[in-house]
């Protein structure tokens, strides 16, 4: 049981957009715009894709957008590539139990 | 460019103390400005923040592990390390090493698996 709620699984067609959701509480990703995005390829360690709700860091596409509405942040991924199949985990600081919460992952499928 | 690489066995018995490495290169475990942590993944299980620790020692741990943790680390040796004691199945994940700024999770190891099993 993760502290953070994403969908297990999503996919798209090359060249869409799709957006994965995290939700969490006002104890967390609704409390502060400490949420981070980030991708894992099988095998690797995971990468930063997004950081304070929607900032990228430097070298990552600006196909990767964030955004937050009360206590769901969301990632949108538009122009889908085939490379962007991956795991995508969100973050967030918290003010419970743990300083740091996850999402359980959602791994993302490009048909 | 930092890179990190966590190591230590691969295999622990229950109810023994699981210790881990992080080596860090590319960069200083002395700057003021990051966190060093430890996060763990179950198998097909979302990720799981252990704690992290600052480079005076000066530690912060997950309430549900605070017990069994603790974290250490060596700027000299360029290491910061990793104890979990009384080990059980439940235990057995990926963990991974990253260093930490302002929430970011900004570098992250390749994981290494411990399995607890007699």
């Amino acid at each position: 049981h993760s502290a953070l709620t994403q969908p297990a699984s999503v996919s798209g067609s090359p060249g869409q957009s799709l957006t994965i959701s995290c939700t969490g509480t006002s104890s967390d990703v609704g409390g502060y715009n400490y949420v981070s995005w980030y991708q894992q390829h099988p095998g690797k360690g995971p990468k930063v894709l997004l950081y304070n709700v929607s900032n990228r860091p430097s070298g990552v596409s600006n196909r990767f957008s964030g955004s937050k509405s009360g206590n769901t942040a969301s990632l949108t991924i538009s122009g889908l590539q085939t490379d962007d199949e991956a795991l995508y985990f969100c973050s967030s600081y918290s003010s419970g139990n743990s300083l740091v919460v996850f999402g359980g992952g959602t791994h993302l499928t490009v048909l | 460019q930092v890179q990190l690489q966590e190591s230590g066995p691969g295999l622990v018995k229950p109810s023994q103390t699981l210790s881990l490495n992080c080596t860090v290169s590319g960069g200083s475990l002395s700057s003021g400005y990051y966190y060093w942590s430890w996060i763990r993944q179950p198998p097909g299980q979302g990720l799981e923040w252990i704690g992290y620790i600052y480079h005076n020692g000066n530690a912060y741990y997950s309430s549900s592990l605070k017990s069994r943790v603790s974290l250490s680390i060596e700027p000299s040796e360029s290491q910061f390390s990793l104890k979990l004691s009384s080990v059980t199945a439940a235990d057995t994940a990926i963990y991974y090493c990253a260093r930490v700024s302002q929430m970011i999770f900004d570098s992250w190891g390749q994981g290494t698996l411990v399995i607890v099993s007699s």
